[in-house]
């Protein structure tokens, strides 16, 4: 059965300093994966998504991540954070045979301080 | 402007009263979701449509039933609350499969005492 970790519960960080928020997953068969930005207060906006090709995709508000499908990995990256980026982060995953079901990490939480 | 919209916002009720939480979404979207948040456990998927009239489980549909008879709306009822339903819900929608850009409603606060 498919699940994904994000071992990260909280990560502190310095403004302007770079961030990767790490997410991995476990999975017989191929996935489609996805990171979900939730900010104080608000549902869910999508950052970015792996589907298929680049296995580097280029988000929103300057974020990327890298699909690295050996080390079943799809870490976040930014390579400077501004306070505005504060919010909670979520790593989600589709099995591509179901592409119904989807499962979400349990998040970590960016707080960028000044 | 497109949206998807949830009713109400927050809610207490007591344990074993009937209540209904629903939602819409203007953007003609097949594909629609409910999930519960809470704390270290991220989001769960509770039931998800395909279309109208096709609903199915997701990975936390106890105590929960849906319905889909018109495209735009997915009400989530919850036929005998009880205080570990005591949540954050979010619906959600997209064009046609849980793959595509999902668009989430505001949330809805659920405290069952």
């Amino acid at each position: 059965a498919q699940s994904v970790t994000q071992l990260d519960s909280q990560v502190p960080v310095f403004e302007e300093a770079p961030v990767e928020l790490r997410c991995n997953y476990s999975s017989s068969v191929s996935v489609y994966l996805f990171w979900y930005v939730q900010y104080p207060n608000q549902g869910l906006q999508l950052l970015l998504k792996y589907l298929s090709g680049s296995t580097l995709v280029k988000g929103i508000n300057g974020f990327e991540a890298e699909f690295n499908k050996s080390q079943t990995s799809f870490h976040l990256r930014k390579p400077s954070v501004h306070i505005s980026d504060t919010a909670e982060y979520f790593c989600a995953v589709i099995e591509r045979s179901s592409a119904s079901k989807i499962i979400f990490g349990s998040g970590t939480r960016l707080s960028i301080r000044p | 402007e497109a949206q998807v919209t949830q009713n109400p916002r927050y809610l207490i009720t007591v344990t074993g009263k009937k209540l209904t939480v629903t939602c819409s979404q203007n953007m003609n979207h097949e594909y629609m979701s409910w999930y519960r948040q809470d704390p270290g456990l991220g989001l769960r998927q509770i039931y998800y449509s395909m279309n109208v009239e096709v609903t199915d489980k997701g990975d936390v549909p106890e105590g929960y039933k849906v319905s889909r008879k018109e495209k735009r709306n997915f009400p989530l009822i919850l036929e005998s609350p009880s205080p570990n339903q005591t949540s954050l819900y979010f619906c959600a929608s997209s064009l046609y499969r849980s793959q595509e850009t999902q668009y989430f409603g505001p949330g809805t606060r659920l405290l069952v005492l």
